[in-house]
């Protein structure tokens, strides 16, 4: 079982609310990933990061921000949630070398209102 | 386009019985392609994974097998249980990047009924 952590694992907010889901690893791996899960629907990442002070963009636009201070410690914000944001939010880690093993944390559903 | 395309949709089989589910992909170049499970409401969780040589691979119950040069997979499941419902998901992964690029498929939902 991997150690990486989600909170909160569901969160109903009303629109124009900020949030901010937390996402932590105890493995020490330098690269986190933020997907988009939406049901029956594949996995999108929307934000990634190699390492401390590091954060890109992924394929899936978003209007949420991250960042990376801490290399256990990877926060994504949503500065005003709207119903579009409505998913699953799925956090995931991997070492920096090695075949690319995701480890993947257990979800946070985010309901907007 | 990389793409990576599962089939069926869909599963219901009885407790006991066996079953496969299919990945065609069309992700080049290839760098290694992995079954996950994931259970309703959790993160996905890796089954299987497999290189370019090799062509199969068991975990327990499970055996998926590729041909790198159809660009198939697929993952047999033997003597299912009522724990094997959940969602498996084909990834393939993609050896051009250091990122470790991640393409995943929609996933076969698979129900075992009693």
């Amino acid at each position: 079982e991997a150690d990486i952590y989600q909170t909160p694992r569901y969160l109903v907010i009303g629109t124009g609310k900020k949030i901010t889901l937390e996402c932590s690893q105890t493995m020490g791996h330098d690269k986190m990933y933020w997907y988009q899960q939406d049901p029956g629907m594949e996995l999108h990442l929307i934000h990634y990061s190699y390492g401390v002070n590091s954060t890109e963009k992924g394929d899936l636009s978003s209007e949420s921000t991250v960042s990376r201070i801490r290399t256990e410690h990877f926060p994504l914000t949503l500065e005003s949630a709207r119903p579009s944001h409505t998913s699953q939010y799925l956090c995931a880690s991997s070492p920096f070398e090695g075949p690319y093993e995701q480890y993947f944390g257990p979800g946070t559903r985010l309901t907007v209102t | 386009k990389n793409q990576v395309e599962q089939s069926p949709q869909s599963l219901i089989i009885l407790e006991g019985k066996n079953c496969t589910l299919q990945c065609n992909y069309t992700v080049s170049p290839f760098s290694n392609l992995r079954w996950y499970k994931q259970d309703t409401g959790r993160g996905p969780v890796s089954l299987t994974i497999m290189t370019f040589s090799e062509n199969t691979k068991s975990n327990g119950r499970y055996t998926a097998t590729l041909d790198a040069d159809t660009k198939q997979s697929s993952l047999h499941i033997t003597a299912s249980q009522l724990s094997d419902s959940a969602s498996y998901i084909c990834v393939v992964i993609d050896r051009g990047s250091t990122l470790g690029r991640l393409y995943f498929g929609r996933g076969t939902q698979l129900t075992v009924w009693p």
